[in-house]
């Protein structure tokens, strides 16, 4: 069974700081991976996808590197601003139907 | 596009009530999953379809937990009878089969 951890729990650093988030899974047969972001008492909201196929995947500050045999995927958060303030999820799909294993989060403080 | 609509967003019952949680997905999409997010044990998976069959429902708690889609537009999750442990916020999302998952607003029960 597919099991995916965040560390740390939670981050705080100083608005203009690059963010580093961490995702690590334990199955390398992984169909893609998905970045959310989640504010309190809200739903979660799709940040990017990365196929299994790919390395990398791109969207403005944002960008997520996905290396299998390691079990692990980074996003990075260019210049962090007070509104990135939230808990960023990770998920991992590893059948064909889609179905998603979540990590914890991590929740991210920027302040200014 | 509207995203991934739910109702109620919050709902306070009693003990011993039905409880039925609506989901509409986004045209087109031909996945749906019901998840529930608690702090004790974070988002878990309850169930999904695929072009409005039940592919795995082992993600179901209990016998009191049921869920349908009778079309392609709508999909309701039923607890009967409600017990305080099954205070949670019940998420649906949506997708192309292995593509970005597109979450709803959330539903907030609370079981007395």
């Amino acid at each position: 069974k597919q099991e995916v951890t965040q560390i740390p729990a939670a981050l705080s650093v100083p608005e203009g700081e690059n963010l580093v988030l961490n995702c690590s899974f334990t199955d390398s047969a992984i169909y893609n991976l998905q970045w959310f972001r989640q504010d309190p008492g809200k739903g979660l909201t799709s940040l990017l996808l990365i196929q299994s196929s790919q390395r990398e995947q791109t969207s403005g500050r944002l960008n997520a590197s996905l290396d299998k045999s390691s079990g692990r995927s980074t996003l990075y958060i260019a210049a962090s601003q007070p509104g990135d303030s939230a808990t960023y999820l990770c998920a991992a799909t590893s059948d064909s139907w889609g179905k998603l294993q979540f990590g914890a989060g991590t929740q991210v403080v920027v302040t200014p | 596009d509207a995203g991934v609509i739910q109702s109620p967003r919050h709902e306070v019952t009693e003990m011993g009530q039905e409880v039925t949680l609506r989901c509409k997905p986004i045209s087109g999409h031909n996945s749906l999953f019901w998840y529930r997010q608690t702090m004790m044990r974070g988002l878990e998976l309850l169930i999904y379809f695929n072009n409005n069959v039940p592919i795995d429902d082992s993600g179901m708690p209990e016998d009191r937990f049921s869920a349908k889609m009778p079309n392609a537009s709508f999909s309701t999750l039923k607890i009967q009878p409600s017990e305080p442990r099954d205070s949670a916020v019940y998420f649906c999302a949506s997708s192309l089969i292995t593509s970005e998952q597109f979450f709803g607003p959330g539903t907030r029960l609370t079981v007395l």
